[in-house]
């Protein structure tokens, strides 16, 4: 099975603090993403990348950035983290074609207080 | 931005009988809506899904609907079980051949025994 793997699964973090979150993927996938869920909001778009070295923003990219440094890594980086940012943050992946199954990891848990 | 909708947002039935979700999408361009289960703890997991030159789509146990006219398109769990107590999400494509999804808040489905 298609294996998105993140790290770390829970986090705490200081307000004003920098966070980074990791996702690596084994899926030799061409789309990687980062979701955010808030209950109520269900999930949503914050960065997506289609190719290494390339990022592009999502529905809600305010107050995060992103990193694809390969095509296995996604980077999101949170500079200064707010008590808004504590959500629960998802990493996914899909393959070249559109319409195609989007794998996700377990999730990464993120406080902020 | 475009949203999907979806309802109810909480729903408890009985072991054996049916239950149904319904999600309406915005932009007449979409042409993929994939349905994902997510227990809890664990990441979302596609179980279906319909593309717009179907408007029926059945697999073990699910049945969706498409309605391209209303835009809306649901989900039918036939012969429910404790096992399928989870959140469901239905997605719609941002637009044609697009990769991105725009998911609805998700329904937490309970199945009574």
């Amino acid at each position: 099975e298609a294996a998105v793997t993140q790290s770390p699964r829970s986090k705490v973090a200081v307000t004003g603090g920098k966070v980074t979150l990791s996702c690596h993927q084994t899926n030799n996938h061409d789309y990687m993403y980062w979701y955010r869920q808030d209950t109520g909001h269900g999930l949503r778009l914050i960065h997506y990348s289609y190719v290494a070295d390339s990022t592009e923003k999502g529905d809600i990219p305010d107050g995060y950035k992103a990193s694809r440094p390969s095509q296995e890594n996604f980077s999101l980086i949170l500079e200064l983290a707010s008590l808004s940012q504590t959500a629960v943050y998802f990493c996914a992946s899909s393959g070249r074609e559109s319409n195609t199954e989007v794998f996700f990891g377990k999730g990464t848990r993120l406080t902020v207080v | 931005g475009e949203q999907v909708e979806q309802l109810p947002s909480i729903l408890r039935v009985q072991e054996g009988s049916s239950a149904s979700i319904n999600c309406t999408y915005e932009n007449s361009a979409s042409n993929y809506f994939p349905w994902y289960k997510q227990e809890p703890g664990e990441n979302p997991k596609l179980i279906i899904d319909i593309r717009s030159n179907m408007e029926r789509k059945q697999t073990q146990g699910l049945i969706v609907l498409l309605d391209k006219k209303a835009k809306r398109f649901s989900l039918h769990i036939t012969d429910t079980q404790p096992g399928d107590s989870a959140m469901y999400f239905c997605a719609a494509s941002k637009a044609s051949g697009s990769w991105q999804l725009i998911f609805g808040s998700g329904t937490q489905l309970t199945v009574m025994p």
